[in-house]
């Protein structure tokens, strides 16, 4: 069964700072993965994905994400962090020929100016 | 648009109390979804709808049972709730178009806590 494994549950940056959240993870087949961002009290809303074709993928806010098959990893980045960036980042995989997402446990990110 | 709308908000039940957590989507999407999100847990599946007329067992699916009312509804019962079935729900809809790539969108959740 496929699965992520985020490493780190809080990552603190500065304003200004390259923002580097991790994603492990593990599927029998080439997976599709994606990255959602959860604001305070509030729903999880795509900040990016990745289903065939060019590894590295650019998504909304200025985030984004490269597929490494040899080290089955998608971490997500950001050049410079923005206040308005604080909040939760969820990593999910899903197998190809299923709907169902598999999410990670989650990556709070703190951004002080 | 709305989106994916839930209802309640937020809930508070007494042990063995019932209660249906309503969702509703006006992407005319295919597929919904039910969620429960725990502190370090992150979400987990509780059931799924493919399309219209099926429902699904998800990773977590036990003290729950749904209905896919329509299409464009997909409602989340607890017949007898317990405390560890306090959590937040989400609700998600998806088109569907190609499996496994396809988008989710998300509802703002229910904070359910029963004591």
């Amino acid at each position: 069964a496929q699965s992520v494994t985020q490493l780190g549950s809080h990552v603190s940056v500065s304003e200004g700072a390259l923002v580097l959240l991790r994603c492990n993870y593990s599927s029998s087949v080439p997976p599709y993965l994606f990255w959602y961002v959860q604001y305070p009290n509030q729903g999880l809303q795509l900040l990016l994905k990745y289903t065939t074709g060019a590894t590295l993928v650019k998504g909304i806010n200025g985030f984004e994400a490269e597929f490494k098959k040899s080290e089955t990893s998608f971490h997500l980045t950001k050049p410079s962090a923005h206040m308005s960036d604080a909040a939760e980042y969820f990593c999910a995989v899903s197998d190809r020929g299923f709907q169902k997402l598999v999410f990670g446990t989650g990556t709070r990110l703190l951004v002080s100016p | 648009n709305a989106g994916v709308t839930q209802t309640p908000k937020f809930q508070v039940l007494k042990t063995g109390q019932s209660m249906t957590l309503q969702c509703a989507q006006d992407m005319n999407h295919n597929s919904m979804y039910w969620y429960r999100q725990d502190p370090g847990m992150g979400l987990r599946l509780i059931y799924y709808s493919a399309s219209e007329g099926t429902t699904d067992k998800g990773e977590v699916p036990n003290g729950y049972n749904v209905s896919r009312l329509n299409k464009r509804e997909f409602s989340l019962r607890l017949e007898s709730a317990a405390p560890s079935q306090t959590s937040v729900y989400f609700c998600a809809s998806s088109e569907a178009v190609v499996q496994g790539t396809d988008t989710q969108y998300f509802g703002p959740g229910t904070r359910l806590t029963v004591l």
